[in-house]
């Protein structure tokens, strides 16, 4: 089957680095998305990886290994409105997105 | 970006009505759009996938007869919700795909629309 695992709830503290990881196994890979959900509302999308190594977009940078089945997002000089769920998802290999069950990142003073 | 726009963006119904929700691309032709439904603390779960011109796809276990969905558009999608009963409360979130460009076509969310069934 297939099956995307991430930590249900991160505690971070504002100012400091967190690292979100994902791990995945699906049937074929055609790219993984990192979205940002704020509570009631739609996700947005943060980042799109499909090649090994690290993409860098401002404060967020997100990895991705193909031969490890892993990828994080990792996010700098938090803010309060960091604060939010991280949905990892995976295109496979028929196109469709393949959702992870989201992280909730919690920022404190 | 992409701007996909829903409506209602709330309703509230009672038990047995039906419900339908719009599924708009602002900018772009999609023929392709999906259909989210989110409970409370919990990820978004694929509902179907509509093509325009076609009929949808229904994932296992969707009612395709309760979830009707209409791509009569390159545009516009709707999710009619047939008499509707309270554990059909939740967040519905549709999504566009945009035309490939390069090596994906990126998908863009709509708002969302909170349905509450009394």
């Amino acid at each position: 089957g297939q099956n995307i695992d991430q930590p249900t709830e991160m505690t971070a503290t504002e100012g400091a680095i967190v690292q979100i990881n994902c791990t995945y196994q699906t049937s074929g890979f055609n790219g993984l998305f990192w979205y940002q959900q704020h509570a009631g509302e739609a996700p947005t999308f943060l980042s799109y990886n499909v090649l090994d190594g690290l993409e860098e977009k401002g404060r967020f940078s997100s990895f991705l290994s193909r031969s490890k089945g892993y990828s994080y997002l990792l996010l700098k000089e938090l803010q309060m409105k960091d604060s939010a769920s991280y949905l990892c998802a995976v295109l496979d290999s028929n196109y469709q997105l393949i959702w992870g069950a989201g992280t909730k990142l919690i920022i404190k003073p | 970006g992409a701007v996909v726009s829903q409506h209602p963006s709330w309703v509230i119904c009672k038990s047995g009505t039906s419900v339908k929700i719009e599924c708009r691309s602002l900018d772009f032709q999609a023929t392709t759009m999906f259909w989210y439904r989110q409970f409370p603390k919990q990820s978004l779960m694929l509902m179907a996938t509509s093509n325009e011109g076609s009929k949808a796809t229904y994932e296992q276990g969707v009612e395709k007869d309760k979830f009707l969905i209409n791509h009569a558009s390159l545009t516009l999608s709707t999710l009619t919700v047939t008499s509707a009963h309270p554990e059909d409360s939740s967040f519905y979130i549709c999504s566009a795909l945009t035309p490939t460009s390069g090596s994906y076509n990126e998908q863009f969310f709509g708002p969302g629309t909170r349905l509450t069934v009394l």
